[in-house]
């Protein structure tokens, strides 16, 4: 079983349309960030959330982080082309020595 | 811009043989880690290393693996004897502590296990 799930697996929409990346896990976490990752390349790091409850805006993506700090969600509007790629979430326990990955949601966004 | 660094882009080895994957994190991080993600799977955690020691170590990271920070600036990955199944993207990332700070990924070396 993995520690973040990730959902959905693929998200093929049109563009101009919204779209939603759900994380989920049954433990708590210090911190969760969420990564976008091109073919080839490493993981760059999009945002950071810390405190339970806490929104942050990037340009048109939000990221929500549970109130309980068990989950997030990653929210593009008005998608573009360029939003297209995958989407990865990585959150730090509080007893761990390690960032773990959820599988990724891969985002298409067609023109 | 900070970034960390990672050489060689691309790596291709005899199975039987050892590599080593370099890597420069970040100047003032402490914190460092190495992953892997085989093409089209998931990021994979292989290992964490903080105050010169191994903070935690996954299932993968065998007695085939070590990892070294030989001169206060690199942060070496070794794998003793290659296997087929180790061919892939193998990432560095730093940290500059604690668990709520940013992790900062290198563009990875793409290893290829022949």
């Amino acid at each position: 079983t993995q520690l973040l799930e990730q959902s959905p697996q693929f998200l093929s929409i049109q563009e101009g349309e919204n779209l939603t990346v759900y994380c989920n896990s049954s433990s708590v976490f210090s911190s969760l960030q969420w990564y976008r990752q091109e073919p080839g390349e490493g993981p760059v790091l999009l945002v950071t959330v810390v405190t339970g409850g806490e929104v942050k805006k990037l340009k048109r993506l939000t990221f929500q982080f549970g109130d309980a700090r068990k989950d997030s969600s990653l929210h593009i509007t008005a998608a573009q082309p360029g939003d297209t790629g995958l989407y990865l979430c990585a959150g730090f326990r509080s007893n761990d020595y390690k960032l773990s990955f959820g599988a990724g949601t891969t985002v298409t966004v067609r023109a | 811009e900070p970034e960390v660094t990672q050489t060689p882009s691309h790596q291709v080895t005899q199975m039987g043989q050892e590599v080593i994957l370099h890597c420069v994190p970040i100047s003032n991080h402490l914190y460092f880690y190495w992953y892997r993600q085989i093409l089209g799977q998931k990021v994979e955690f292989l290992v964490s290393f903080y105050n010169n020691e191994i903070s935690e170590k996954s299932e993968i990271f065998d007695d085939q693996f070590s990892v070294e920070r030989p001169d206060g600036s690199n942060f070496t990955l070794k794998i003793r004897s290659t296997k087929l199944e180790d061919s892939a993207m193998y990432f560095c990332a730093s940290q500059i502590g604690g668990l709520v700070a940013e992790a900062f990924f290198g563009q990875g070396t793409r290893l290829t296990v022949v």
